[in-house]
């Protein structure tokens, strides 16, 4: 049963557009991550949110900004994209907590051409 | 710093064969140790978590799993697989110091032929 809500599924743009990713958390989760998978599998923390604070932010590119308007969404705004952001873009989500299962939504395959 | 490897990109097995999928960190403490599952265009999925205590974890769906410090290895077992696991298998390490953070191995493509 889905619980971590993303939107779209799939999205094809241009070098240099913008671009927006929401996700949704139903679990009444603390904490959300924004993570990036590329061709190869191979996946990343990017970004995590608890109550609206930014508490990790790995070193990814200033063209990436989360949003977040309450605990249940976070949002992945993308300026200017770049042929290496293709990619699927995973949004998870926690309680607030010591090494909390992480629960995944379905991803955002983002292509840019 | 700290790392995930898991040694073996792709594994075939046949159905009802037992299975091993290796996993080895490196970490200077006891990290969180963690297997997830994707199916295709799927999340992914929790199997199982180790700390502490037993060094043999029991997960979803049959899977187990075995810590072991003194070989830095976290390695994922199944008694008998079933051609539903196919699947991309994922092992992950949360540090100490920063427990809300997933450092992901690069993933084992597993394929059960049936």
């Amino acid at each position: 049963e889905t619980a971590v809500f993303q939107t779209p599924n799939y999205h094809v743009t241009q070098v240099g557009n913008e671009v927006s990713f929401n996700c949704k958390q139903t679990l009444g989760h603390d904490t959300m991550y924004w993570y990036k998978q590329d061709s190869k599998k191979l996946l990343k923390i990017m970004f995590s949110y608890n109550n609206k604070q930014l508490i990790v932010n790995e070193t990814v590119p200033r063209r990436f900004s989360p949003q977040s308007s309450d605990k249940a969404h976070l949002n992945l705004r993308i300026k200017s994209v770049e042929p290496e952001d293709s990619a699927v873009y995973l949004c998870a989500s926690s309680r607030l907590g010591g090494w909390a299962e992480q629960f995944f939504g379905p991803g955002t395959r983002l292509t840019v051409l | 710093a700290q790392s995930v490897t898991q040694p073996d990109a792709r594994v075939t097995v046949s159905e009802g064969a037992s299975l091993q999928l290796r996993c080895k960190y490196s970490y200077s403490a006891t990290p969180y140790l963690f297997w997830y599952v994707q199916y295709p265009r799927q999340g992914l999925q929790l199997l199982l978590k180790y700390y502490s205590g037993d060094p043999v974890v029991q997960g979803v769906n049959s899977f187990e799993a075995e810590f072991s410090k003194s070989n830095s290895s976290f390695h994922l077992q199944k008694a008998s697989v079933h051609w539903s696991d196919s699947a991309v298998y994922f092992c992950a390490l949360s540090p100490m110091s920063n427990y809300n953070v997933l450092y992901f191995g690069s993933g084992t493509k597993l394929t059960v032929e049936p």
